[in-house]
């Protein structure tokens, strides 16, 4: 059965303060590991995809990076309006499924 | 990126109703659109599949005639809740797989948030 686990389950920065989210997966067939942001009542906003070990991705303030065994979402200098939860997911199989972790809600004091 | 809506946004309906939520692709043709469900606090937990012109492939545990799926179009699929009861109440989301610059990647709308009084 395909599992992801992210740490922390919460996360509280000062603003400027750069951290890393972890996402750690242990799948058959990996697809695609995703990145979402995630504010509350609201549908998740897509960051990234990442599709191979190594591959990096970066926009704005955030970098994404993927290994065999996990990834890593890494914020530099945070303000604030970055608070949310942070989601990751993984594709696998023919049809496309999405296996989600937890999330990992971020606050960002000013 | 892709948009995709959902409507309504927010009901609420009485024990013993059913209610219909639509997903649409605004600006892309999604063959696959994917209905989850979330409860606070929550991550998404998968609860279909649903392919244009054929019939839905339901999670182990989803009632499939509790949530009937029906996806007619390339850009609309729409989620109906039957006979709801208040432990139905929840955040449902969907999600429509794009093709964009080469590579596909699965867009979410905003979510639908139902109450069964």
């Amino acid at each position: 059965e395909d599992q992801v686990t992210q740490s922390p389950e919460a996360l509280r920065l000062q603003e400027g303060e750069s951290s890393s989210l972890n996402c750690s997966y242990t799948v058959s067939g990996l697809r695609g590991l995703f990145w979402y942001r995630q504010d509350p009542g609201k549908g998740p906003e897509f960051l990234f995809t990442l599709y191979s070990a190594g591959e990096e991705k970066e926009k704005e303030r955030l970098k994404a990076t993927l290994t065999k065994k996990e990834s890593f979402l890494h914020i530099t200098a945070p303000k604030p309006e970055d608070s949310a939860t942070y989601l990751c997911a993984v594709e696998t199989g023919a049809n496309s499924k999405l296996t989600f972790g937890k999330g990992i809600t971020l606050s960002v004091r000013p | 990126g892709a948009v995709v809506s959902q409507h309504p946004s927010r009901v609420i309906c009485k024990s013993g109703t059913s209610v219909k939520i639509e997903c649409r692709s605004l600006d892309f043709q999604a063959t696959t659109m994917f209905w989850y469900r979330q409860f606070p606090k929550q991550s998404l937990m998968l609860m279909a599949t649903s392919n244009e012109g054929s019939k839905a492939t339901y999670e182990q545990g989803v009632e499939k005639d509790k949530f009937l799926i029906n996806h007619a179009s390339l850009t609309l699929s729409t989620l109906t809740v039957t006979s709801a009861h208040p432990e139905d109440s929840s955040f449902y989301i969907c999600s429509a797989r794009a093709f964009l610059a080469g590579v596909y990647e699965q867009y979410f709308g905003p979510g639908t948030r139902l109450t069964v009084t």
